[in-house]
């Protein structure tokens, strides 16, 4: 049983390119949450989807930043014209249920490094 | 909405000593409380939660946390650390679908 598959594990981008973060739940999970960490900081939540639908998205940045949980396949965190401050680790995490007593479970984060 | 203060950013202790990694949650609903850490270069691994009864939690690698309510508080605690516990460690609090993270600590076990 896999648990939360992220890819890449390191990405590199050009500033204004364009970075695809993917991320496959845990199998039976329909809830995912994506989270930003920035060095020395702790986590930020981005945005919280499930199959089709984005229930949360408080912590996107208003532009650039974009996120998908298609019917088919993994979560998309989409960032576009990457800039250096965009330079951090994602984490995206799963949970069965959205009842509180369930706690997430966490992917091994894609790196992105802007240069 | 929930927020949580680890009150420590960085904690050096040496090997076999005890450790208590501070966490303080404010909260104006009942929530539940976790605890993850953090190895270099990997994703966050649970590593005890609190949802209720008993309020003293035990975890995985020896970590206990304690929940007080009147203090809104839910330290870590290892009577005795390893090396290998060197990480970043995470307070969490959750209601729902709302799961706030502290800042984290940075637990450092010296030989």
């Amino acid at each position: 049983n896999a648990g939360v598959m992220q890819n890449p594990r390191h990405l590199v981008r050009r500033r204004g390119q364009e970075a695809r973060l993917r991320c496959s739940p845990m199998k039976g999970h329909s809830h995912v949450y994506w989270y930003r960490q920035l060095p020395e900081e702790g986590l930020k939540f981005m945005v919280y989807l499930q199959k089709e639908n984005i229930i949360d998205e408080s912590g996107m940045p208003k532009e650039r930043f974009s996120a998908e949980f298609p019917k088919e396949g993994p979560s998309i965190l989409r960032i576009q014209q990457v800039v250096r401050g965009d330079s951090a680790a994602y984490f995206c995490a799963s949970s069965p249920t959205g009842q509180g007593e369930y706690g997430y479970t966490f992917g091994s984060g894609t790196r992105l490094t802007v240069v | 909405a929930q927020s949580v203060t680890q009150l420590d950013s960085q904690v050096p202790v040496f090997e076999e000593a005890p450790v208590e990694l501070r966490c303080n949650y404010s909260s104006s609903v009942s929530v539940y409380l976790f605890w993850y850490v953090q190895y270099p270069n990997q994703g966050l691994q649970l590593l005890l939660k609190y949802l209720s009864g008993s309020t003293l939690v035990k975890g995985i690698n020896g970590f206990e946390a304690e929940f007080n309510k009147s203090q809104t508080s839910f330290h870590l605690r290892k009577p005795s650390v390893h090396i290998s516990d060197t990480a970043e460690y995470f307070c969490a609090v959750r209601n729902n679908n709302d799961m706030r993270f502290g800042a984290g600590t940075r637990l450092t076990v010296k030989p």
